[in-house]
């Protein structure tokens, strides 16, 4: 196991209802990703936070947003749930301290199904 | 076209047999590659990083081509237990920054069986 632990596992919502995910780092870690992965595809980055800010997104909307806390916890909200949002919503924890590339651990996922 | 770009597959293959993935990538301005591991319904798990100078761990090995945007990993002698989806990953992050954003192929499944 990675350490890094996401609640729910499992969600079901309605079309244009708002949901909000949650994740805790992995102990060390200051930096946390989202990913989004559809039943059959790969993950796609959502959005990066470090510092309590969103360093980086990719190309989704902005009724997905998120927060990252204090303790390097974090949240992902989204906001007129549509059917597409139906995936596996990954969290992913890494520490940066200079250089390169540092590791990102995945937390289980949460799996959001909207109707 | 998809920036990373995979054969889903699936791969039968018998145990013991050797097996080979490849994957294109079409930023040349990736910085780092790898190889992730994903069991059924399970999350994505770092297999090993891609070198252009190839590395291997065990019965795996990796190799990038840079030139040609190309990378792949060899598995050799499979185990039952390497039946899984193997996604090939680009980091395309900023250098000394913090940030890293993985772009994941769609994933190739292999089936070994006994």
């Amino acid at each position: 196991e990675t350490g890094v632990t996401q609640s729910p596992t499992h969600l079901i919502k309605t079309r244009g209802q708002q949901v909000t995910l949650r994740c805790s780092s992995q102990s060390g870690h200051n930096t946390v990703s989202w990913y989004q992965q559809a039943l059959g595809q790969g993950p796609q980055f959502i959005f990066q936070y470090y510092r309590e800010e969103e360093n980086g997104r990719g190309n989704f909307p902005p009724r997905f947003s998120g927060l990252q806390f204090p303790n390097y916890s974090s949240e992902l909200n989204v906001n007129a749930l549509e059917l597409d949002d139906s995936a596996l919503y990954l969290c992913a924890s890494s520490s940066f301290s200079g250089g390169a590339y540092n590791e990102q651990f995945f937390g289980p996922g949460t799996r959001l199904t909207v109707l | 076209r998809k920036e990373v770009e995979q054969d889903p597959g699936p791969f039968n293959v018998p145990e013991g047999a050797t097996v080979a993935f490849n994957c294109t990538y079409s930023n040349s301005a990736s910085q780092s590659f790898f190889w992730y591991r994903q069991d059924c319904r399970k999350e994505p798990k770092l297999l090993m990083s891609v070198y252009s100078s190839g590395n291997e761990d065990g019965r795996f090995t990796a190799q990038l081509n840079r030139a040609s945007q190309y990378i792949s990993l060899l598995i050799r002698d499979s185990k039952l237990s390497d039946s899984a989806t193997y996604l090939c990953v680009v980091n395309k992050g900023r250098v000394n920054t913090g940030f890293q954003k993985l772009v994941f192929g769609t994933g190739t499944r292999l089936l070994v069986s006994p």
